[in-house]
């Protein structure tokens, strides 16, 4: 089975600093790449996707990822971050051998300092 | 925009009660889930359902059932509730050959 693996728990950053939070996903084949983001107290919203294309993919808010494959990889990133932006962060793989599943890494607990 | 509506926010339920947490999707979507939530663990999937009638087991399925007698509603059942299955959960319905997910607001349930 699919395993997505996210490698920061808690990240504390403060307004203006630049983001990066990684994702690994354990193996290839047809897959979906999505970053949901949890702000507090809401429901999970979806951030970006990926299912083709360009590898760089913009989502709401500044926030991009990049899918390399040969890494098995879809690092979310944001060059300035801003106190608005603290939330959980989850990674998600959507695989089509697995009845559409959506697979999720642990998530990341970001806050940013004002 | 497709809206899918847990029927409660928080629950509190006693130890072997049978709980039934709701979840309704306006969307016309085949497929619907119900993961739960727990801290360091991301979302776990319980079951999933691709059409009325039809369910799958997820990672997770001991101590839970599910419910799928209509398109739009999907009903997540603990058989007798326990301290461990206290979580949040959360419903989402996709669309068939679509991984792409909508997740309703989630129901935290605490189990005493």
């Amino acid at each position: 089975a699919q395993s997505v693996s996210q490698h920061n728990h808690h990240v504390i950053l403060s307004e203006a600093a630049s983001l990066e939070l990684g994702c690994n996903y354990s193996y290839g084949g047809t897959v979906n790449l999505f970053w949901y983001v949890q702000y507090p107290g809401q429901h999970l919203q979806l951030l970006l996707k990926y299912f083709s294309g360009d590898p760089l993919v913009k989502g709401i808010k500044g926030f991009e990822a990049e899918f390399i494959k040969s890494k098995f990889s879809f690092n979310l990133r944001k060059p300035s971050v801003q106190w608005s932006d603290t939330a959980e962060y989850f990674c998600a793989v959507g695989d089509y051998n697995a009845g559409n599943m959506l697979t999720f890494g642990g998530g990341t607990r970001l806050m940013v300092k004002p | 925009d497709v809206k899918v509506t847990q029927s409660s926010r928080y629950l509190v339920k006693r130890t072997g009660e049978k709980v039934f947490l709701e979840c309704v999707q306006d969307m016309d979507h085949e497929n619907m889930f119900w993961y739960r939530q727990d801290p360091g663990l991301g979302l776990r999937l319980i079951y999933f359902s691709y059409d009325v009638k039809m369910k799958e087991k997820g990672d997770i399925p001991e101590g839970y059932s599910v419910s799928r007698e209509k398109k739009e509603r999907f009903s997540l059942i603990l058989e007798s509730a326990s301290t461990n299955q206290t979580s949040m959960y959360l419903c989402a319905s996709s669309l068939p050959g679509n991984t792409e997910a909508f997740f309703g607001q989630g129901t935290r349930l605490t189990v005493v």
